[in-house]
């Protein structure tokens, strides 16, 4: 199995709001991330987990708050967006052994609108 | 830091053709390169891929090549089908866990029948 699943599918939120993404993954990887996907571009990463801790933020605005509650789980809470923030946002997850690059596996991605 | 160049940006092929996507990387570190398929609306998903200490990798219809030297890689896909019509994004990274995937800037494949 391997899939990586996030909720919502589709969120539209206010510049206001506060709302959270979540992803979940039941492989064993020790490793999560999050990308960003504005439409027609590649993913660009944003956050990498390692063993539960932040390892890479990609100078990544405030208003964009990753948490790692445990080994399965992934959030990224959102406050304060702004109308250019609208995107695909993409979680993915790997092995993370030996210090060695595993295979990053997708979710389906949320897709933000920011009004 | 590395850079991944991919080519063409579209490709349009007759079912049963084949389509060959090109890209080319800069970090003489990078030994990590898969490739995703992705399809409106879904996410990236893995399709194939090779590690620096293989020259080719082949999969059914889809085949990766490698060339260390030259620093390019390329995806193959050989008796093309409608269902293979999506955007690809090749990829490249160093052995280091946790660490970014670089991509290229995505290929739309067009396959009509």
């Amino acid at each position: 199995d391997t899939e990586v699943t996030q909720t919502p599918k589709h969120l539209v939120m206010g510049m206001t709001n506060k709302k959270s993404l979540k992803c979940e993954q039941h492989m064993g990887h020790r490793a999560m991330y999050w990308y960003k996907q504005k439409a027609k571009k590649p993913p660009e990463l944003m956050f990498v987990y390692s063993y539960e801790k932040l390892s890479i933020n990609e100078s990544v605005p405030s208003r964009f708050s990753p948490e790692c509650p445990n080994s399965s789980l992934l959030n990224l809470h959102l406050h304060a967006l702004q109308p250019e923030d609208s995107a695909l946002y993409l979680c993915a997850s790997s092995q993370d052994e030996g210090g060695h690059q595993e295979t990053q596996y997708f979710g389906p991605g949320t897709r933000l609108l920011v009004l | 830091g590395e850079n991944v160049e991919q080519h063409p940006s579209t490709l349009s092929v007759q079912e049963g053709d084949s389509a060959v996507i090109k890209c080319t990387y800069s970090d003489s570190a990078s030994n990590y390169f898969p490739w995703y398929k992705q399809e409106l609306g879904k996410g990236p998903q893995l399709i194939i891929d090779i590690r620096s200490n293989v020259g080719e990798k082949k999969d059914q219809r889809i085949a990766v090549t490698l060339n260390k030297t030259a620093k390019h890689f390329s995806l193959h896909i050989t008796e093309t089908q409608p269902e293979d019509s999506a955007v690809y994004f090749c990829a490249a990274s160093n052995n280091q866990a946790g660490t970014a995937l670089i991509f290229g800037k995505g290929t739309t494949l067009s396959v009509s029948s």
